[in-house]
C-alpha cells in the first residue's frame, strides 16, 4: 500500500538546538517533495521543495535532504526559536496527475 | 492580489442543510485544489481544476459534494445534506501552471455540522 509517515508524536526541542523531522514514504515515485509549515487554524505555508535528483537544499536556517533510495526526507531547522513551533507537513508531488500527497505532519515545540 | 481568499472563515450548520464555500485563488494561477483536513491529519485531496476544467475528483468523495470553477477564476464547493462527519477544515490552494508547483493555501473554512 502507499503511505507517507511522519513522526506522529510531538517533537520537543530546546531553543538554539537543531530540530530534525522525518518523512518516510513507500510505493511512490514523486517528482519532488515539499515541506510546509502549518499554524493552528491556518492553511499550510510552503517552505522548501527538493527534486528527486537533488540530495540537499538550504534556505536560511532550513535544510532538507532527500534520499530516493531510502525513500526518506529529513527537514532540519538550525538555531531553533520558539517562533518555529508549528506543525510541519511533508507532501509528495506526483507529476503524473499534478497531485500533492500529504503526510499527517509533526508538531514541533521549541522550548525557551 | 494578496493571496488565496476563502469565505466564509467559519460555518455552523444543522445536519441535512446545504452549504457552499467560495475560493478566490491567486489571479494568475491556473490550478486550483480543494482539500479537507481534520485534526491531526494532513490535507485530504477532494478535487482539482485546471482553469475551468475539473480534472480529478477523489474517489472517496460522496455524490453530496460538488465543485465548480465556472470561468477559471473563483471556485465554489457545495456540500448537500450535510452530515456530522463532514465537520472539518476545508482548504483551497492554487498553483501556477509552470514552475515548482508549490501550493498557496487560503485560510480555510471551518465547517461544524450540529
Amino acid at each position: 500500500s502507499q503511505k507517507i509517515e511522519q513522526n506522529s508524536e510531538a517533537l520537543n526541542i530546546q531553543e538554539g538546538k537543531t530540530a530534525t523531522l522525518t518523512c518516510n514514504y513507500t510505493n511512490y515515485s514523486p517528482a519532488y517533495l515539499q515541506w510546509y509549515r502549518q499554524d493552528p487554524g491556518r492553511g499550510p505555508v510552503f517552505l522548501l521543495l527538493i527534486r528527486e535528483n537533488e540530495k540537499e537544499k538550504r534556505k536560511e536556517r532550513l535544510k532538507v535532504t532527500f534520499d530516493t533510495t531510502l525513500k526518506q526526507s529529513l527537514f532540519h531547522i538550525t538555531a531553533s526559536q520558539p517562533a518555529d513551533s508549528a506543525t510541519y507537513l511533508c507532501a509528495l508531488f506526483m507529476d503524473s496527475n499534478y497531485q500533492l500527497i500529504w503526510g499527517a505532519g509533526t508538531k514541533l515545540i521549541i522550548k525557551p | 492580489d494578496t493571496g488565496v481568499s476563502q469565505n466564509p472563515r467559519h460555518k455552523i450548520t444543522k445536519r441535512g442543510q446545504n452549504v457552499t464555500f467560495r475560493c478566490d485563488p491567486i489571479s494568475e494561477h491556473n490550478r486550483l485544489y480543494w482539500y479537507r483536513q481534520t485534526l491531526g491529519q494532513g490535507p485530504e485531496f477532494l478535487t482539482y481544476f485546471q482553469n475551468e476544467a475539473q480534472l480529478e475528483k477523489s474517489r472517496l468523495l460522496s455524490d453530496r459534494f460538488s465543485a465548480e470553477r465556472p470561468k477559471g477564476s473563483f471556485s465554489t464547493l457545495e456540500i448537500q445534506r450535510t452530515e456530522q462527519g463532514d465537520s472539518a477544515m476545508y482548504l483551497c490552494a492554487s498553483s501556477p501552471f509552470r514552475g515548482e508547483q508549490e501550493a498557496f493555501f487560503g485560510q480555510g473554512t471551518r465547517l461544524t455540522v450540529v
